[in-house]
């Protein structure tokens, strides 16, 4: 059981940078998501993709924000136009669907991001 | 808006004692309710689940569902230093599709 991969662990950027994280689901997951949290709150949802498809996408998410799953596999979150506001731990998340019950979400060990 | 809150703490409690940590949840058509540990600095790691009312118990844990209160709590028996973290209660709505909603997590710290 290789478990949720994400990458990378730490980014480090400038205000107005652009950056991508990756994130490699559990294998027979067919669902991912994307969460952020912030130091001392739960983790907000962001997104998620059920096989390639996205399903559902935070109203809180600002523009800037795109994800993408190609092929129902791994997965990409980028932020353009990066803010100081933006620093946070991101974390993806997988689960299978399959009827009731639906699996629980099984974490990455997520990428913490810092804006300067 | 889907509202999950908990009691953000610090909750202490002695080694070898019982830690309650509760959660209510705001939609009434939240079927299925999830408990997480975090440590600090980690990423979440699922403990329990529950669907049905009543009580789930697993080893020391062992959580409790009232949706007729919209209420789920977690009951840690024996509590040991280890156990100190960040537990975070997390809802879903139905079984067919619906993003998680976690609360903002209840500290909890086990004294020896």
């Amino acid at each position: 059981d290789t478990g949720v991969s994400q990458n990378p662990r730490h980014k480090i950027t400038k205000r107005g940078q652009n950056v991508t994280f990756r994130c490699d689901p559990i294998s027979e997951h067919n669902r991912l998501y994307w969460y952020r949290q912030t130091l001392g709150q739960g983790p907000e949802f962001l997104t998620y993709f059920q096989n390639e498809a996205q399903l559902e996408k935070s109203r809180l998410l600002s523009d800037r924000f795109s994800a993408e799953r190609p092929k129902g596999s791994f997965s990409t979150l980028e932020i353009q136009r990066t803010e100081q506001g933006d620093s946070a731990m991101y974390l993806c998340a997988s689960s299978l669907a399959q009827g009731f019950p639906n699996s629980p979400l099984h974490f990455g060990n997520g990428t913490r991001l810092t804006v300067t | 808006q889907k509202e999950v809150e908990q009691n953000s703490g610090p909750l202490s409690v002695p080694e070898g004692a019982i830690a309650s940590l509760n959660c209510t949840y705001s939609d009434r058509g939240s079927q299925s309710f999830f408990w997480y540990r975090q440590y600090s600095g980690k990423s979440p790691e699922l403990i329990m689940f529950i669907y049905s009312n009543g009580d789930k118990e697993d080893g020391r844990f062992t959580a409790q569902l009232n949706k007729a209160s919209q209420y789920v709590s977690l009951l840690i028996r024996d509590s040991q230093p280890s156990d100190s973290a960040t537990y975070l209660c997390a809802v879903k709505e139905d079984n067919y599709g619906q993003n998680f909603v976690f609360g903002p997590g209840t500290r909890l710290s086990v004294l020896p």
